[in-house]
């Protein structure tokens, strides 16, 4: 049991470029999120996701789109990516009423 | 917009000390979630309290829900070198899969 997988683990990028991060899970929970973490910030929630086809903003969605195609895998992209993107994104599933279960995180520069 | 303080923000000790983290909301809590992360992982839930003026222990930890539901503490007792790292408050809010987190409190413990 894998549990919350992401990849990749780290990313550079140039000012610009689009990348997606992946996520996915194996434990047939239905809500599905992504956060950034930034020193001094805590975790931020960037956009969510109540089940396959429904999607929602969070606290900082600008420069991120999502989607969520299956119950598995919800994917970040980001469109063209900027210095102030520069985090550590985590990406988060869990059951109606249950915890929130964590993957590894992306750490990702914009250069 | 609901506002998670914790405090102290950072906290250094020797091993065999107590300690106390605080997390205050600006609002009443749905529930309140605690987790530790600790570095170059993702969050691990310790404990959710859902009832004022509960009382759960996990083994040295110790985690108090303010009457009303508005603030919680964390207390470990004779800390030790594998207690270091973040400890975060959040809200598991009326949304599942949207957690809204407090900045965190660092632990280091010496040896």
């Amino acid at each position: 049991n894998a549990g919350v997988t992401q990849t990749p683990k780290f990313q550079v990028l140039k000012t610009g470029q689009s990348m997606t991060l992946q996520c996915a899970q194996d434990m047939n929970h239905e809500y599905m999120s992504w956060y950034r973490q930034d020193p001094g910030m805590g975790l931020r929630l960037i956009h969510y996701s109540v089940g396959a086809g429904i999607t929602d903003q969070g606290e900082v969605p600008n420069g991120y789109n999502v989607s969520r195609s299956t119950t598995e895998d919800f994917p970040l992209r980001l469109l063209s990516a900027a210095p102030s993107q520069t985090s550590v994104y985590f990406c988060a599933s869990s059951r109606s009423g249950g915890p929130a279960f964590f993957g590894q995180g992306t750490r990702l520069t914009v250069v | 917009t609901q506002l998670l303080e914790q405090s102290p923000q950072f906290l250094s000790i020797q091993e065999g000390e107590n300690l106390t983290v605080y997390c205050n909301s600006s609002s009443v809590f749905s529930s309140l979630q605690w987790y530790r992360q600790e570095p170059g992982e993702g969050p691990v839930l310790l404990v959710t309290v859902v009832t004022g003026g509960e009382v759960k222990k996990l083994k040295r930890l110790t985690f108090q829900f303010g009457d009303a539901r508005k603030d919680s503490s964390l207390h470990i007792t004779a800390a030790q070198p594998g207690d270091t790292g973040l400890y975060l408050c959040a809200d598991a809010g009326l949304v599942q899969g949207n957690l809204i987190f407090g900045k965190g409190t660092k632990l280091s413990v010496k040896p």
